[in-house]
């Protein structure tokens, strides 16, 4: 009864490396998301896809680029880190409620 | 205008005290209402989905007031596990899908 899976769950990385976020759900869910939550920012929406083969921007995609992979996965990419992405990274499926999985810790010095 | 606002908190309360949280959105096409609680370092979980005639889970009570674009969620008996944040989440549709925003979140502490 896995849900919504995300790796990894910790990452510390240098100005300018890259790293895919990896996010996968079993709940055969059309939709997908992908947040990020700051302190006193609230839960922040980076990249959706209403369904396989689609993708569209939310409120804060500069820097990140995403991919459906198909309908179980859906993966975020950080091209060039910077410090400003030092966030919690979550990863959400479902068309009405939705389910998260566990978030990634990133960290970029 | 932020478009989900709650109670900045937080809020600290005695355990079996009753606590209400409040949360105002300004999208008047908003069509679903939920409230999640979020623990320290976890992800946020659906806690319940609040219906325009209210509902209630256990202890738990949900009020939605479309005319004022207000939601409430009521705690009674409150236990020292209620101690999350709880956020307010509002839908609407959206060109591809529906388009969730979530409100910044209110802390709650039950002391014992």
């Amino acid at each position: 009864n896995a849900g919504v899976t995300q790796t990894p769950k910790f990452q510390v990385l240098k100005t300018g490396q890259s790293m895919t976020l990896q996010c996968a759900q079993d709940m055969n869910h059309n939709s997908m998301y992908w947040y990020r939550q700051d302190p006193g920012m609230g839960l922040r929406l980076i990249y959706y896809s209403a369904s396989e083969g689609t993708t569209d921007k939310g409120e804060v995609p500069n820097g990140y680029n995403v991919s459906r992979l198909n309908k179980r996965e859906f993966s975020l990419r950080l091209e060039s880190a910077a410090p400003s992405q030092t966030s919690v990274y979550f990863c959400a499926s479902g068309e009405y409620e939705q389910y998260f999985g566990p978030g990634t810790r990133l960290t970029v010095t | 205008r932020k478009e989900v606002e709650q109670d900045p908190g937080p809020f600290n309360v005695p355990e079996g005290a009753t606590v209400a949280f409040n949360c105002t959105y300004s999208n008047s096409a908003s069509q679903s209402f939920f409230w999640y609680r979020q623990d320290c370092r976890k992800e946020p979980k659906l806690l319940m989905s609040v219906y325009s005639s209210g509902n209630e889970d256990g202890r738990f009570t949900a009020q939605l007031n479309r005319a004022s674009q207000y939601i409430s969620l009521l705690i009674r008996d409150s236990k020292l596990s209620d101690s999350a944040t709880y956020l307010c989440v509002v839908s609407s549709p959206g060109p591809y899908g529906q388009n969730f925003v979530f409100g910044p979140g209110t802390r709650l502490s039950v002391l014992p």
